[in-house]
């Protein structure tokens, strides 16, 4: 059971909008910034959100990140087959001392 | 380019056990903070350990903690991971990864991995 509570699977059409949500608790999400990774499978995982909702160079303005309260929020628009991927959010614990992970959203582009 | 290459990884059985190298290469490796983190099979990435720039904080999962020691030798620009008492639940890949941000781990992101190394335990 992991600390971050993702969707276990998310879906949408080419040029559709999706939505990931990553929830959390006062001692993670609630009290640091949340930073996302896409991972392809059998390649390294890649950075592409950081502190709640800065885009490193290179990924594309249809990742946009948010965050609220204890809960966070990956969006895709106009979503694309190469977007077919698994998502991960991640945050510090302060309790924990350590990061912790959500489990992972499988986004699938119909 | 930024490159990390992970190391190390094999078949052992439970109880033994192993040491996973990381070598940094097309950056400054005294700069950043490093980590591990693993995914099981058919599981998602989970944290196991980081390490400052200095060596001069360590942290660890839980799931680890006692068992599995994080280093570094910036003048090798290599980390480390010695993992000992290995359990079944430790298959897994292994990566190592880059942090980047302020001043603690905890405004840290992790910007650039490595491919993985498997290590796998198996009676």
């Amino acid at each position: 059971q992991s600390v971050l509570t993702q969707p276990p699977s998310a879906s949408g059409t080419p040029g559709q909008r999706v939505s990931i949500s990553c929830s959390g608790g006062g001692s993670n999400i609630g009290s640091n910034s949340v930073n996302w990774y896409q991972h392809f499978p059998g390649v390294a995982p890649k950075l592409l959100m950081y502190t709640d909702d800065k885009r490193p160079s290179g990924v594309p303005d249809r990742f946009s990140g948010s965050k609220s309260g204890t809960s966070a929020s990956l969006a895709i628009s106009g979503l694309r087959s190469e977007d077919e991927a698994d998502y991960y959010c991640a945050a510090w614990d302060d309790s924990l001392n350590g990061w912790v992970f959500g489990g992972g959203t499988k986004l699938t582009v119909l | 380019e930024v490159q990390l290459v992970e190391s190390g990884g094999g078949l052992v059985k439970p109880g033994a056990s192993l040491r996973l190298s990381c070598a940094g290469s097309g950056y400054t490796f005294s700069a950043h903070s490093l980590n591990w983190v693993r995914q099981a099979p058919g599981k998602g990435l989970e944290w196991v350990s980081s390490i400052t720039s200095n060596s001069a904080y360590v942290y660890y999962a839980d799931s680890v903690k006692a068992r599995f020691t994080i280093s570094r030798d910036n003048a090798k620009s290599s980390l480390y991971l010695q993992m000992d008492s290995l359990t079944v639940e430790d298959t897994a890949v292994y990566y190592c990864a880059r942090g980047v941000g302020g001043n603690h781990q905890k405004l840290h992101s992790f910007d650039n991995w490595g491919q993985g190394t498997l290590v796998t335990v198996s009676s």
